[in-house]
């Protein structure tokens, strides 16, 4: 069964860094078109894309957020963190990690979330 | 950049009806195109892939179609539990973009 599970600080201040943890199970980051992929959601808005990284250490990332993202993986820890420098208020919403699986960029198994907040 | 439009923004429908959702993609992206369903204050649902394909377990009531650039996503006969609001997404061509979603709600 697979799981994912978003960590991280839930409030953080303008012109911070933003460094959430995804603690996954159920598969591993190193076998064959596996990825984990970062996505968020402004409160009552869509949800949208920010980053994936795939079981071969590409990395893929929102054009308009690409210069303050970076998204890492530890295949031995089962971990995937995303870096989010300089947020801002527009940054707020739900932040949610997620499965790529094998046959597709899309998203099968999803965490739960994390509310982040920025705000000073 | 690949643009995703829904249609309509929300859709107000009685259960037991069948509703027809509709997602247009800016550009040719195959059958490259998913669908999640979100209710209040949970993570999205992973439903349909390959834009035809039901995901494991999703109950036959929902059925997708389309290629190229427009697609649906149509539930035969609404149950209590399918109100919620509806992404489509496509992966054929990076960045990965979603839809802005269709809410779908009792009438």
């Amino acid at each position: 069964q697979i799981t994912l599970k978003e960590s991280g600080l839930t409030l953080v201040k303008p012109t911070q860094t933003l460094t959430l943890t995804c603690s996954f199970s159920g598969f591993s980051l190193s076998s064959s078109g596996v990825g984990v992929g970062w996505i968020r959601q402004p409160p009552g808005k869509a949800l949208e894309w920010l980053a994936l990284i795939f079981w071969d250490d590409d990395e893929r990332y929102s054009p308009s957020l690409k210069s303050r993202l970076t998204i890492t993986k530890d295949t031995s820890k089962n971990q995937v963190v995303l870096t989010m420098t300089n947020v801002n208020p527009v940054d707020t919403g739900k932040y949610y990690c997620a499965h790529r699986p094998s046959y597709g960029s899309l998203f099968d198994y999803w965490g739960q979330g994390t509310l982040v907040t920025v705000s000073s | 950049e690949i643009v995703m439009t829904q249609s309509p923004a929300t859709l107000s429908v009685s259960p037991g009806e069948r509703v027809t959702l509709s997602c247009r993609a800016s550009q040719s992206i195959s059958s490259d195109l998913a669908w999640y369903q979100q209710k209040p204050g949970q993570s999205p649902r992973f439903l349909i892939y390959g834009a035809s394909t039901r995901a494991t377990g999703i109950p036959a009531r929902f059925s997708g179609s389309g290629s190229g650039t427009e697609f649906t996503l149509t539930i035969s006969s609404l149950q209590s539990e399918d109100f919620a609001v509806y992404y489509c997404q496509q992966y054929n061509h990076w960045p990965y973009s979603f839809g802005q979603g269709t809410n779908l709600e009792i009438k």
